[in-house]
């Protein structure tokens, strides 16, 4: 069963910086590319950024260019996303989510609960 | 800026059919948009219906279908049920590695 962990939110005060986690378990994690997606308060779905399998390709939304930095550590199963500069606008829910396959474009699969970002 | 827009919100009878659309503002979506569609229920995360068009999932049921009709997206449900009721949001691919959400379609079951 694909497992997808999100840790690393909470409240922050703008400007300040904060760094989410992703722990995968129940797929080989190198195989897929990865995204994170965001809900603000109230608001609809906002893709963020992925990462192909590899991290040969990397894609932001034209929101956070600049800001926010997503990696992953394949040894370790793991998706991050550094986010800095933050805004009082960045708060909401942040999801974790696989693709179909390494391929960013093959959408999102599965998903995590999400962490709860405060800016403030 | 890139827009993905689908209707705010529709209303559809139990047993109905219902159609929602995606559409872009770059023009006519294809394959190549690699559209997909996903189900929000409130308090959970979104669930994967439809991918690449006109895929299911193995956990998403007969009733929901994805296809392309007119340059736009289409996930058509047939033979509603309550628990239909929800927001949907369809996902297009653009460029070599951007990803846009339309802004949902909040789906009544009356």
């Amino acid at each position: 069963e694909v497992q997808l962990v999100e840790s690393g939110g909470g409240l922050v005060q703008p400007g300040r910086s904060l760094r989410l986690s992703c722990a995968a378990s129940g797929f080989n994690f190198d195989d897929f590319a990865m995204s994170w997606v965001r809900q603000l308060p109230g608001k609809g779905l906002e893709w963020v950024a992925g990462i192909s399998w590899n991290s040969g390709r990397i894609g932001y939304a034209d929101f956070v260019k600049g800001r926010f930095i997503i990696s992953r550590d394949n040894a370790k199963k793991s998706l991050y996303l550094q986010m800095n500069s933050l805004r009082a606008g960045d708060t909401g829910f942040y999801y974790c989510s696989k693709a179909q396959s390494g391929a960013i474009k093959t959408g999102l699969t599965d998903w995590g609960q999400g962490t709860l970002i405060t800016v403030s | 800026q890139t827009l993905v827009t689908q209707e705010p919100s529709l209303t559809v009878s139990p047993g109905g059919t219902v159609t929602l659309t995606c559409a872009s503002t770059t023009g006519t979506v294809t394959d190549d948009y690699s559209p997909n569609w996903f189900q929000q229920k409130p308090g959970q995360p979104p669930k994967s219906l439809i991918y690449s068009s006109s895929n299911r999932h193995s956990w998403t049921p007969a009733r929901f279908s994805g296809s392309l009709v007119g340059g736009k997206a289409v996930l058509t449900l047939s033979g509603v049920r309550p628990e239909d009721e929800a927001d949907y949001f369809c996902l297009l691919h653009f460029g070599t590695a951007q990803l846009v959400f339309g802004g949902g379609t909040k789906l009544t079951v009356l």
